[in-house]
């Protein structure tokens, strides 16, 4: 299994400009959970889907960001535009079960700066 | 809302010595996950308590639920330098619950 996937592994983009992060879940997984870490806020949820549906969006900081699970096996996050305090680890996880009932497995994540 | 707290945010340990983080929530829980995370890594799931006053052991890696199940411990013993990195916690109010509320993670290094 080559667990979850994302890309890019790190993008530096100007601010202003769109940015797109990929995650491809552990096939199987019915749940997908996007998270953001910085050194501030820590891990923070940011949305969760549960069979490609959203079921929380309320980590979602503002309106600058969106998130879409078109089928079970591939997942965007993007920002548009980016701002400079955008800038942080943006993890994938996904979980075989509905609930957080036996853990997630994280992706290797992607490091965003925003210049 | 729920929260978890997680003590000592820093732990500089020498190689060989024991040493134990701790996790607080102000809720009941009904299971507490453990993920480790290295420099420059992604966090990594180690286990799940569930029963109160659990006990579960991973080699040289012992973890506790609370009888309250409120509460959570990592001991380490004869730490070594594969032991750096971040510990957090999670807690889960429910089985049903995705929202895991991460602690800040206890950051250990360890000195040769």
């Amino acid at each position: 299994d080559a667990g979850v996937i994302q890309s890019p592994r790190h993008e530096v983009t100007e601010m202003g400009q769109e940015v797109t992060l990929r995650c491809k879940p552990i096939s199987g997984h019915n749940s997908l959970f996007w998270y953001r870490q910085t050194m501030m806020r820590g891990l923070e949820l940011l949305i969760y889907f549960n069979n490609n549906v959203p079921i929380d969006d309320s980590g979602m900081p503002e309106d600058r960001f969106s998130a879409k699970m078109p089928n079970a096996s591939f997942s965007t996050l993007k920002i548009q535009p980016s701002e400079p305090r955008d800038s942080a680890v943006y993890f994938c996880a996904s979980s075989l079960r509905q609930g957080a009932n036996g853990g997630y497995t994280f992706g290797s994540g992607t490091r965003l700066t925003v210049v | 809302g729920q929260q978890v707290m997680q003590i000592p945010q820093y732990q500089h340990v020498q190689e060989g010595e024991d040493f134990t983080t701790y996790c607080n929530s102000s809720t009941t829980l009904s299971n507490i996950q453990w993920y480790k995370q290295r420099p420059g890594g992604h966090p990594v799931f180690l286990i799940q308590l569930v029963k109160s006053g659990e006990v579960k052991k991973q080699k040289r890696l012992t973890f506790q639920f609370g009888e309250a199940k409120k509460n959570s411990s990592l001991h380490i013993t004869a730490t070594q330098t594969t032991d750096v990195g971040t510990y957090f916690c999670a807690g889960a109010l429910s089985s049903n619950d995705y929202k895991l509320s991460f602690g800040a993670g206890t950051t250990v290094t360890v000195r040769a």
